[in-house]
């Protein structure tokens, strides 16, 4: 089956700091991909959604200044969270659409964890 | 009103029990119904996937959809202890569209 990937999966931090994720899909090209956060004994929240080759569209009240997407191939988005605070904690997870079926798959996850 | 309403649970279930997880909507425009397992610290599989109303079945799992009521069912037969995980149901209006309303998820333990 299709294979999403994320890296690192478990990241800790400094408040101030920033902090890379990358998220791949490892068997098939991805036109869209979407970057979620969930906080503990929450659902998904849908944060930005990435386009490639073009600028990210985010949701209502995520700071695109903060947290800034990156989708420069059809196979990879990055997600930088920009000086991290002990909010920014949680786990964000990508998805990522398959340009010819229109299938979502998710990655696995990364546990961000500002100290 | 929240688009998708689901009892976080616990739901706690003896391993060979049927297990019934549900969701209900307020969009009627939503077509596309999915349930999604996530086992702790990890991403959400795929589970069930149906479009509009009816049933689908995949091995001890069922998935059910009634439009008319605005509700939608997982049932999981002969439950396993690898069945213990957080499911999720999700929804969208078009296959093609990127906004997917995710349920809260319910948390399910099977005791061996």
């Amino acid at each position: 089956g299709a294979v999403v990937s994320q890296h690192p999966s478990w990241v800790i931090c400094k408040s101030g700091t920033s902090v890379k994720i990358e998220c791949r899909s490892l068997d098939f090209q991805a036109t869209t991909m979407f970057w979620y956060r969930q906080f503990p004994k929450q659902s998904l929240m849908l944060m930005a959604t990435s386009n490639e080759g073009s600028k990210a569209t985010y949701e209502q009240g995520v700071e695109k200044d903060k947290f800034l997407i990156n989708h420069a191939s059809l196979t990879l988005s990055t997600l930088t969270v920009t000086s991290a605070h002990p909010e920014d904690s949680s786990f964000y997870i990508c998805s990522a659409r398959n340009s010819l079926s229109y299938e979502q798959y998710f990655g696995p996850g990364t546990r961000l964890t500002v100290t | 009103q929240k688009e998708v309403e689901q009892d976080p649970g616990p739901l706690s279930v003896p391993e060979g029990a049927i297990v019934s997880l549900n969701c209900t909507y307020s969009n009627s425009a939503f077509q596309y119904f999915m349930w999604y397992r996530q086992y702790s610290r990890k991403g959400p599989e795929l589970l069930m996937y149906t479009y509009s109303s009816g049933n689908k079945e995949d091995g001890r799992f069922t998935a059910q959809v009634d439009k008319s009521s605005k509700y939608i069912s997982l049932f999981i037969r002969d439950s396993q202890p690898s069945d213990s995980a957080t499911y999720l149901c999700a929804m969208r209006v078009s296959n093609t569209g990127n906004q997917f309303y995710f349920g809260t998820g319910t948390s399910l333990t099977v005791i061996p």
